[in-house]
């Protein structure tokens, strides 16, 4: 079935440092696929998205490109701060739900 | 305006027991879902609602588990004779029409089971 792999974390970064966080992806036809965040005693929220291959999705300096020659979602931000720490979650839909990698801890030290 | 609201945010029972978990979708949602986190994993499709149906129950686990929702809004999850197993964080979400549409989270109940 559908599946998402995204590396295993934690992550742990300095401030203004460049961030991947590595997603691939198995799933047949095309998903949407999907980076959510859940920062510290909040929700899960939507980060960006990207709907077909070659789209590109951006949001508060996160960017992420739909590589289905590489089946990859890979997150990338230039610059990160103290409050990106969080977890990330890539994702795609299929039918009625959406698939989540297990997720990906990034801490940034000041 | 409000989210997605849980009640209660956290549930400590006692294995065997029955528990029901509440979901408040954003207003005017007709599409509503809902999640299991358990530790260091990513959230698990459960059931998806459209109106007041369940669309797909594909991902309930057994028959112990059940969700409602009788008018098309408010939904709960009902989880008969919990197992220490259950334990974990559920998370409802609901989106305007349909999952091709963007799903918003609520913060999730935590159910632990002693």
């Amino acid at each position: 079935g559908d599946s998402v792999t995204q590396m295993e974390g934690p992550v742990t970064l300095s401030e203004e440092a460049f961030l991947t966080i590595n997603c691939t992806y198995t799933a047949t036809g095309y998903p949407s696929l999907f980076w959510y965040v859940q920062y510290p005693g909040e929700g899960l929220q939507l980060l960006l998205k990207a709907t077909k291959a070659d789209d590109k999705g951006s949001n508060k300096g996160f960017e992420a490109t739909y590589r289905k020659e590489t089946t990859s979602f890979h997150l990338e931000k230039g610059s990160v701060q103290v409050s990106d720490s969080a977890v990330y979650f890539c994702a795609l839909n299929r039918d009625d739900k959406i698939i989540f990698g297990k997720g990906t801890r990034l801490h940034i030290l000041p | 305006g409000a989210g997605v609201s849980q009640t209660p945010s956290n549930k400590v029972t006692e294995k065997g027991k029955y528990v029901e978990l509440r979901c408040d979708p954003i207003s005017g949602h007709t599409a509503l879902y809902w999640y299991r986190q358990s530790l260091g994993q990513g959230p698990e499709f459960l059931i998806y609602f459209q109106g007041t149906g369940a669309a797909d129950d594909s991902g309930l686990p057994n028959d112990r588990f059940f969700a409602v929702r009788p008018e098309g809004s408010v939904s709960t999850l009902k989880i008969q004779r919990t197992e220490r197993g259950d334990s974990a964080v559920y998370l409802c979400a609901s989106s305007t029409s349909g999952p091709q549409e963007t799903q918003y989270f609520g913060p999730g109940t935590r159910l632990l089971v002693l």
